[in-house]
């Protein structure tokens, strides 16, 4: 059974700051990543997705990475600013079922 | 261009009611999927339907079900609500759906609340 954690579950950085966001899945077998945000009380918004076959992707300040072989990928988010302040959710399509799993999520303050 | 829609906002029930949502898509796509979030669970898959078709379901009771319209609309139904279904229900739409590399446009939700 495929499982994704997100570590940490919260993180609060000064303006400026450039951040890492974890996201690890137990089973490898899987068909795209993507990572979202959500604002409270909103919907999500997908900001990146990765193909099984890529390793990373790039949008503006943000840039994702993806290693299938280690269960990991990593949302690095540079320059941050209090408008990036949100929950960061990533999500695995599995291969076989095309099943969306979620994380928990990482929850970000970035201080003004 | 419009986003995904979901009516209504807010709902309040009682338990043992039955609850209907909607979620209305993106103009040209065709594939909605709908999920769960609660505080101890998070987000969870509930189904996925595509040009009418439910070709996706996640691990939820029968009290829950859905169906899709030719103009893609979706409506999820939940019926004996049961306190545990207090939620905020989350829609998406895709043109292509889940075999596909595409992004998803998830709408703002449909906050539940089961007294």
């Amino acid at each position: 059974k495929q499982e994704v954690t997100q570590i940490p579950a919260a993180l609060s950085v000064p303006e400026g700051e450039n951040l890492v966001l974890n996201c690890s899945f137990t089973d490898s077998a899987i068909y795209n990543l993507q990572w979202f945000r959500q604002d409270p009380g909103k919907g999500l918004t997908s900001l990146l997705l990765i193909q099984s076959s890529q390793r990373e992707q790039t949008s503006g300040r943000l840039n994702a990475s993806l290693d299938k072989s280690s269960g990991r990928s990593t949302l690095y988010i540079a320059a941050s600013q209090p408008g990036d302040s949100a929950t960061y959710l990533c999500a695995v399509r599995m291969d076989s079922s095309y099943k969306l799993i979620f994380g928990s999520g990482t929850r970000l303050l970035v201080r003004p | 261009k419009a986003g995904v829609t979901q009516t209504p906002r807010y709902l309040i029930k009682t338990r043992g009611q039955q609850v209907t949502l909607s979620c209305s898509p993106i103009s040209g796509h065709r594939s909605v999927s709908w999920y769960q979030q609660t505080p101890g669970q998070g987000l969870q898959f509930l189904f996925e339907y595509f040009s009418e078709t439910q070709r996706n379901k996640g691990n939820f009771p029968g009290r829950f079900s859905g169906r899709q319209f030719s103009n893609s609309r979706s409506e999820m139904n939940v019926s004996t609500l049961e306190l545990g279904d207090s939620a905020l229900y989350l829609c998406a739409s895709s043109w292509g759906g889940y075999a596909t590399n595409e992004k998803l446009f998830f709408g703002s939700g449909t906050q539940l609340s089961v007294l």
